[in-house]
């Protein structure tokens, strides 16, 4: 069902470390998959994507990882900086009309 | 980098009053979306619109809520009659050829039902 809730789980870093950050998604009919991060006050900011006929993805300083088997995303930020302080959501298409649905996020704090 | 434009960033309204949120998408996008963030929740999808034409719509888009594209730039979200819980941020999303290239959001309008 629904996940509500007022506090997002939060995942506090130390400047340098690498950041893992986790997400179920619920269709196993979904194809694509995106990372989204939000800093306070702003739209969602694309970071990365990957299709389902894909297990891992690089980008900048950002990898991830799916497991369709039991539906897994996940997110690696290496040498997290205090600029990647923010909430990250993961995202699935799920319709052929590019509609989104979005996880819960989780909080990363950046601490020096 | 192109940008999905929104106004107003903030918008304050009495219940049962109409809002109207404004979006220009990305000039040459073809498919265009409203989503809403209620305050400390996940980002949920309200509608998706594509030639003119709702192509896709949630739960929560009910009849209190409608979609147009005026003219060849903007992309407009109308609340009729707005109730306490429509307060949320809404954010407007444009890709050019479907989800898997240049999904772009605003920043979005803060709707606050008072």
């Amino acid at each position: 069902g629904e996940s509500v809730g007022l506090h997002l789980p939060t995942l506090s870093v130390q400047e340098g470390d690498n950041s893992i950050i986790n997400c179920a998604y619920s269709n196993s009919a979904s194809d694509y998959f995106i990372w989204y991060k939000q800093e306070s006050g702003k739209g969602p900011q694309f970071i990365i994507d990957i299709r389902s006929n894909m297990d891992k993805r690089q980008g900048q300083r950002v990898t991830v990882l799916l497991n369709k088997t039991v539906k897994h995303l996940s997110l690696q930020i290496a040498a997290t900086q205090p600029g990647d302080s923010a909430v990250y959501f993961c995202a699935e298409n799920t319709g052929s009309w590019g509609k989104l649905q979005f996880g819960a996020g989780t909080q990363v704090v950046v601490t020096p | 980098e192109p940008e999905v434009t929104q106004t107003p960033s903030h918008q304050v309204t009495q219940m049962g009053q109409e809002v109207i949120l404004r979006c220009v998408p990305i000039s040459n996008h073809l498919y265009f979306y409203w989503y809403r963030q209620i305050l400390g929740q996940k980002v949920e999808f309200l509608v998706s619109f594509y030639n003119n034409e709702i192509s896709e719509k949630s739960e929560i888009f009910d009849d209190q809520f409608s979609v147009e594209r005026p003219d060849g730039s903007n992309f407009t979200l109308k609340i009729r009659s707005t109730k306490l819980e429509d307060s949320a941020m809404y954010f407007c999303a444009s890709t050019r050829t479907g989800v898997n290239y240049g999904y772009t959001f605003g920043s979005g309008t803060r709707l606050t039902v008072v």
